[in-house]
């Protein structure tokens, strides 16, 4: 089946700490996201692709890094440089005019 | 830029009950919109969809039309169930910035009591 796999599904990280969030596609979109949701929030883009080895800042990029280059996969790296990284983090790709699919989602929570 | 109002919730009803959760748009340029639903502790799915002015979208039993006069996309359903509990996402996509990303309003919690 095709879709978006999102791992781990929880994710605790130390004051100081990098953590990586996996985010892998297998429906051959080309365009990919990150986005961050706060508790009785919408959606805030952090991160966008829209082809391979190319990204752009969303809204809120500071203290988060990513990386494409592979069509398939779109990690984030949430940094200690991100001062309140606790939140619940969606991954999307999309092809145009169909809207974007999600994955599953990480809850990452600072310990 | 783009931005997305919905009405706050929750929306509180009974079952059988008719909904609507209001949305009104800003952007640039001829918008596609988007209804998602989110269950707790899951991602989105996409409910429904509309890309031009007049469209309905449709999908088990929710439909929302495409209204470019007054820039909005208000999502209804006839009879609500208890199964239709869930925070529902309206969301729009512009290419004219060079981003084909979504923009998503905060969200509406729907709660449904048998």
């Amino acid at each position: 089946d095709g879709g978006i796999t999102q791992s781990p599904k929880y994710l605790f990280r130390k004051e100081g700490q990098n953590v990586t969030l996996s985010c892998e596609q297998n429906l051959n979109h080309d365009a990919m996201y990150w986005y961050r949701q706060d508790p009785g929030q919408g959606l805030r883009l952090i991160y966008y692709s829209q082809i391979v080895n190319d990204f752009q800042k969303g809204d809120i990029a500071e203290g988060y890094s990513v990386s494409r280059e592979k069509k398939e996969s779109f990690p984030l790296t949430v940094t200690s440089a991100q001062k309140n990284p606790t939140a619940f983090y969606l991954c999307a790709s999309s092809i145009r005019g169909a809207g974007a699919f999600f994955g599953q989602g990480t809850r990452l929570t600072v310990v | 830029g783009n931005s997305v109002t919905q009405m706050e919730g929750p929306v509180t009803l009974s079952e059988e009950a008719f909904l609507t959760i209001n949305c009104t748009y800003t952007a640039t340029g001829y918008p596609s919109l988007f209804w998602y639903v989110q269950y707790p502790g899951e991602g989105l799915q996409l409910l429904l969809k509309a890309t031009k002015a007049d469209d309905k979208g449709s999908n088990k039993g929710f439909e929302a039309t495409y209204r470019k006069e007054t820039t909005s996309f208000h999502l209804e359903k006839g009879s609500v169930q208890v199964s239709d509990s869930a925070v529902y996402f309206c969301a729009l996509s512009s290419s004219d910035t060079g981003r084909r990303a979504l923009t998503f309003g905060s969200g509406t919690r729907l709660q449904v009591q048998p």
